[in-house]
Order: structure tokens, then C-alpha cells, then sequence
């Protein structure tokens, strides 16, 4: 079935390095990877998205590379400062009738050490 | 961004009575909602998907007659937990896609707590 992994489900690094997490899909028809941000009690929030037309985004410190063949896809964020400390999630679009369903990744939590 | 209100954000009841949960679209019309559900330090695991004037449309492993979605508008979703028990005790939250998008983001209701006891 359609899946999504994530990893790692935990990062801690120390302010000012750069974080990445990856993750693979199953389904090699899913055109559109977002990312959200979802901070402790909150809603999701993307930060960053890409289509399959394209292998790299790039938005300030924040990039994520697709790689269509291996069916990877990674979130960069560099230069990283303690309010990026939340969880990530990746997701991938997969056809669900009129319009494309989301599957998410299992979460990454970044812990960004001041 | 456009915004998706959910209500409400707590809620606790007694098990084996039905609680409601509403999923607006502010500022914008959605022909489709999606509504996951979240375990603690866990995932969002999709639902099922509310289709505007048709049956919503449930994964795999979802009772459809225990998880009741009606889509009456292009802003209003509803999902009713029916007969609950405490282990439908989670975080249910909603998302919606702008009308007539398909890879676009999808924004998402700041959620609901239900405690059933």
C-alpha cells in the first residue's frame, strides 16, 4: 500500500549547524512532497514544498532535494536557531479521486541545542 | 495563507455517547477535506476524505459507521465520532485544499482533543 518513511524520528544538533531529514515513497505516481512544521500543541504549518518536475527548492535556509528514480526526497535546513526545535513532517500526494491525498511520514523531532 | 477553523478543541465525553467535531474553510472554498488523526508523539494517520455532496471516502482500517463524515457545503466538514470509547481518545484534525486544486498545500484546522472516560 501506499507508504511513507521518515528518518531519523529524532535530531538534536547544536545552533548554527544544519539538520537534514529524509524520507522514500512507495507510490512512484505521487507528484507533490510537501514538508510541514508542527510545533507542540499546534496545527501543521508547510514550510517548503516541491513537484516532480523539479529536483531541488530552495527558500533561505530551508531546501529540499527529490530524487524521482530512488524515490527520495530531503529536507536541508541550515544554519539552524532554537525556534526551529518541532517536528517535521514529509508527506507525499498520492491519487485519491477527485483530488490527491496526503500521506505522512512518521515525524522527525529536531531539537536544536542553543 | 487561507485559513481552516476547527471546533472544538477540547472536548471530553462519556463513552458511548457521539461527539461532533467541525471543520471550516474561512476564507475559501474546498471541494475535499481530509481528516487524520494523531496519537501522541505519533503521525498524522489519514481518515478519511470528505467529498462535497458525496459519500466521503474512508482507508483502510476505518469504520465508516463508527467515524460519520458529512460534507454539506464547500466550507463545512463534519466528523462524528459515534458509540465512543476510550480508546478513540486522540487528537482528530482536519485539512483543506483550495477548490479545484490538486498539488497544492492543504491547510490544516488547529485540531481536536477528545478524552472520552
Amino acid at each position: 500500500g501506499e507508504n511513507v518513511e521518515q528518518h531519523p524520528s529524532t535530531l538534536s544538533v547544536q545552533e548554527g549547524d544544519s539538520a537534514v531529514i529524509k524520507c522514500t515513497y512507495s507510490d512512484s505516481a505521487s507528484n507533490y512532497f510537501p514538508w510541514y512544521k508542527q510545533e507542540l500543541g499546534k496545527r501543521p504549518q508547510l514550510i517548503i514544498d516541491i513537484r516532480s518536475n523539479v529536483g531541488e527548492k530552495k527558500d533561505q535556509r530551508i531546501a529540499v532535494t527529490l530524487n524521482k528514480t530512488a524515490k527520495h526526497f530531503s529536507l536541508h535546513i541550515t544554519e539552524t536557531q532554537p525556534e526551529d526545535s518541532a517536528v517535521y513532517f514529509c508527506a507525499a500526494s498520492i491519487k485519491g479521486g477527485a483530488t490527491n491525498k496526503l500521506i505522512f511520514g512518521t515525524g522527525t523531532l529536531l531539537a536544536v541545542q542553543p | 495563507g487561507a485559513v481552516v477553523s476547527q471546533h472544538p478543541s477540547r472536548v471530553i465525553c462519556k463513552s458511548g455517547t457521539s461527539v461532533k467535531i467541525e471543520c471550516r474553510s474561512l476564507d475559501f472554498q474546498a471541494t475535499t477535506m481530509f481528516w487524520y488523526r494523531q496519537f501522541p508523539k505519533q503521525s498524522l494517520m489519514l481518515m478519511a476524505t470528505s467529498n462535497e455532496g458525496s459519500k466521503a471516502t474512508y482507508e483502510q482500517g476505518v469504520e465508516k459507521d463508527k467515524f460519520l463524515i458529512n460534507h454539506a457545503s464547500l466550507t463545512l466538514s463534519t466528523l462524528t465520532v459515534t458509540s465512543a470509547h476510550p480508546e478513540d481518545s486522540s487528537f482528530y484534525i482536519c485539512s483543506a485544499r483550495v477548490l479545484g486544486q490538486v498539488n497544492t498545500e492543504a491547510f490544516f484546522g488547529q485540531g481536536t482533543r477528545l478524552t472520552v472516560v
